[in-house]
């Protein structure tokens, strides 16, 4: 696709319910990106997949969050038993290759809400 | 863990003035800095990248400086407009793969 897609835009769960938010990357790119934003701060790192191997999942907060890229293009992050807590805007983001130098292209974002 | 932040978290200025945004960052062993503009509801559009060797990228109104020695970036807006109302982000790469952001400076331009 033309940019990275996130669905859905907005999600709104019971206290307790699982969550799957998903991201379609660039078109070839390699890298894929996973980041939480709370109101009036950046973006915070959960996990970095480089083709499907997560490469790292040291900012995911606990292990109600997984991650997973099995073809190597669109991603799944899902949350368990969510929490209030988990309320924020969850950003995807995906580049061209793994050398670090090409730029970050971000989607639209997640905006969950957990009541 | 690198720390980067930004300063002023806020900025109102008339129509024509110019902005200028600033971002420090903790670590100068970095692999690049990119520059986000950020609006509500909307996802993150990536503005400038800068690599590590490079000391200044352009585009149109848009100057972003990287000074790795002092850890800091500047991020200059010509001639602003009403458009340019948004929040402004800072991003370090400080190895092959995560972004560390700033908070961001939230940018009024007054008509």
């Amino acid at each position: 696709g033309a940019g990275v897609s996130q669905s859905p835009r907005y999600k709104v769960t019971k206290r307790g319910q699982d969550v799957a938010l998903r991201c379609d990357p660039i078109s070839g790119h390699v890298s894929l990106y996973w980041y939480r934003q709370a109101l009036g701060q950046g973006p915070e790192f959960l996990t970095y997949f480089n083709y499907e191997a997560q490469q790292d999942k040291s900012g995911l907060p606990n292990d109600r969050f997984s991650a997973e890229r099995p073809e190597g293009s669109i991603s799944t992050l899902t949350i368990q038993r969510t929490e209030q807590r988990d309320s924020a805007m969850y950003r995807c983001a995906s580049s061209l290759d793994s050398t670090g130098l090409t730029e970050a292209f971000f989607g639209q974002g997640t905006r969950l809400t957990v009541v | 863990k690198q720390e980067v932040t930004q300063i002023p978290a806020a900025l109102s200025v008339p129509e024509g003035e110019n902005l200028v945004l600033n971002c420090s960052f903790t670590d100068s062993a970095i692999y690049n800095l990119q520059w986000f503009r950020q609006d509500p509801g909307k996802g993150l559009t990536s503005l400038l990248l800068i690599q590590s060797s490079q000391r200044e990228q352009t585009s149109g109104r848009l100057n972003a400086s990287l000074d790795k020695s002092s850890g800091r970036s500047t991020l200059y807006i010509a001639a602003s407009q009403p458009g340019d109302s948004a929040t402004y982000l800072c991003a370090v790469k400080y190895d092959d793969y995560k972004l560390s952001f700033g908070a961001g400076t939230t940018v009024t331009v007054r008509a």
